[in-house]
C-alpha cells in the first residue's frame, strides 16, 4: 500500500543535541510538509517543499531546517533542540495538481528532550 | 486570513448515541477545500473527507456524513451509533486552492470520547 513512513517513531535527545528525523513516501507526491504538534493542540505548519523549492513559514526557528534530496525523502533537522520542543513531529504529503489537495500523514515521530 | 472554529473542545458520549462535530470557517477565497481528519491516540493523522466550495452535496460514508452549507459557513460531521473505536481527536481544516502546495488551517480540534 502507497504510505508515507516515519522513523523512527519514537526519539529522545539531549537538550542541545543535534537529531535529524526522517520521512519518506511511497505516494510519488510533488509535495512534503512538516508539522510540529504540542500536546492538545492543532498541528502546525514548519515548512514546505514544492518538488524541491524550499517554503518555510514565517514564524519557523531557525533552529529547524529540512532537507528533501529527492522526491521520495524529506528530513528535518534540529539543530539545538530545546525542552519547548518537545513534540510530535508529522509529515504529510500531497499532489499538487488542479483540484487534488488532500494532505496524507505520517505516523508521526515523538520527540523528548531531556 | 482563514480560521477553523470547532467551539466543541471535548464531547462524551455513550455508545450507540448518535453525535455531530461542529465546524465554522472564514475565508475570503471563493475557492477553496474543507476537510475532516481523526487522530486516535496513536497520533496519525487519518483523512476522512475533503469538500470543494462549489460542491455543496452532503456526504455519507458508512456512519460518517457531513453537512457542508456555504450560507452559514460551516461543515459539520456527524457519526451515527457511535461505537469507542471512534474515540479520537477529530479536527476540521480548511485550505486555499494554492498552486504551491495546500497549506492547512486546523481548527483546534474536539476530543470525541465514546463509553461502552
Amino acid at each position: 500500500d502507497a504510505m508515507v513512513i516515519q522513523n523512527p517513531r519514537y526519539q529522545v535527545t539531549q537538550f542541545g543535541k543535534p537529531v535529524t528525523l526522517s520521512c519518506s513516501q511511497t505516494l510519488n507526491h510533488n509535495v512534503m510538509y512538516w508539522y510540529q504538534q504540542k500536546s492538545s493542540q492543532a498541528p502546525k505548519l514548519l515548512f514546505h517543499y514544492y518538488d524541491k523549492d524550499f517554503n518555510n513559514e514565517a514564524d519557523t526557528p531557525d533552529n529547524f531546517q529540512s532537507r528533501r534530496p529527492n522526491t521520495s525523502f524529506c528530513f528535518l533537522d534540529i539543530r539545538s533542540p530545546g525542552l519547548g520542543d518537545a513534540a510530535m513531529y508529522l509529515c504529510a504529503t500531497s499532489m499538487s495538481l488542479a483540484g487534488t489537495h488532500t494532505q496524507y500523514f505520517g505516523p508521526g515521530t515523538r520527540l523528548t528532550v531531556l | 486570513a482563514q480560521k477553523v472554529t470547532q467551539a466543541q473542545t471535548e464531547i462524551s458520549v455513550v455508545e450507540k448515541e448518535d453525535v455531530t462535530l461542529d465546524c465554522v470557517y472564514e475565508t475570503r477565497d471563493t475557492t477553496y477545500y474543507l476537510f475532516w481528519y481523526k487522530q486516535p491516540p496513536s497520533g496519525e493523522l487519518v483523512f476522512l473527507i475533503r469538500r470543494n466550495s462549489f460542491d455543496e452535496q452532503n456526504e455519507i460514508s458508512g456512519r460518517y456524513s457531513w453537512n457542508f452549507q456555504k450560507s452559514t459557513s460551516s461543515f459539520n460531521f456527524t457519526i451515527t451509533a457511535s461505537q469507542v473505536v471512534d474515540s479520537a481527536v477529530y479536527f476540521c481544516a480548511l485550505s486555499e486552492a494554492e498552486t504551491s502546495g495546500s497549506r492547512l488551517t486546523f481548527g483546534e480540534g474536539t476530543q470525541l470520547t465514546v463509553n461502552p
